[in-house]
């Protein structure tokens, strides 16, 4: 089965703070995604990769940026976290088209 | 206009009957669509995907898609309680990759 890990269920951050939240997959998949969710706004993309390296913005990225050092690993930052930014942060991965693609366990982050 | 459009509910019907969801998208070039069921408080999970006209059935499940209408729709035969969840619809447009645009959900209750 794939697997996809996020490295907090829940994390309690203060405004300004910098913020790391790791997602880690074991499948070997090229593409990875962080989505934030919202009550009433559905899944919104935050930024993708295809490649080790490489990072495209997704539909919300201001506030946040990306790491993706190796492969199986990647990584969303929030510079200086925002009461705004809370939220439930899910990572997913895929590997070809979307039809494969699975999530993690999420992260609810909430910023004070 | 959103370009993935759900009712967000509630959507409530009795054990055994059919539910019926339903999603549209703004974007023509959309080519592949996909039901994910998130339980309270999980992360969001595949259940079925649709790229062509027509219904695609699996178990109790049948999407159906017309592409002329920019219409997708999820039913649920036989609804258990167990199928209680949030249902997503998310697309997929041409030449965007593994990139995923999801809808807000729809809330499904299914009473015993």
């Amino acid at each position: 089965d794939v697997k996809v890990t996020q490295s907090s269920r829940y994390l309690v951050k203060r405004t300004g703070e910098k913020v790391f939240l790791e997602c880690v997959q074991d499948m070997d998949h090229e593409n990875m995604f962080w989505y934030r969710q919202d009550p009433g706004l559905g899944l919104r993309l935050i930024y993708f990769s295809y490649d080790v390296k490489m990072k495209e913005k997704g539909d919300i990225p201001e506030g946040y940026s990306v790491s993706r050092e190796k492969k199986e690993r990647f990584s969303l930052i929030l510079e200086s976290a925002s009461t705004n930014q809370t939220s439930m942060y899910l990572c997913a991965s895929s590997q070809g088209g979307p039809e494969t693609q699975y999530f993690g366990p999420g992260t609810r982050l909430l910023v004070l | 206009q959103k370009e993935v459009e759900q009712n967000s509910g509630p959507l409530s019907v009795p054990e055994g009957a059919i539910a019926s969801l339903n999603c549209t998208y703004s974007d023509r070039g959309s080519q592949s669509f996909f039901w994910y069921r998130q339980y309270s408080g999980k992360s969001p999970e595949l259940i079925m995907f649709i790229y062509s006209n027509g219904d695609k059935e699996d178990g109790r499940f049948t999407a159906q898609l017309n592409k002329a209408s920019q219409y997708v729709s999820l039913l649920i035969r036989d609804s258990q309680p167990s199928d209680s969840a949030t249902y997503l619809c998310a697309v997929n447009i041409r030449n965007q990759g593994g990139k995923l645009i999801f809808g807000q959900g729809t809330e499904l209750s299914v009473k015993p």
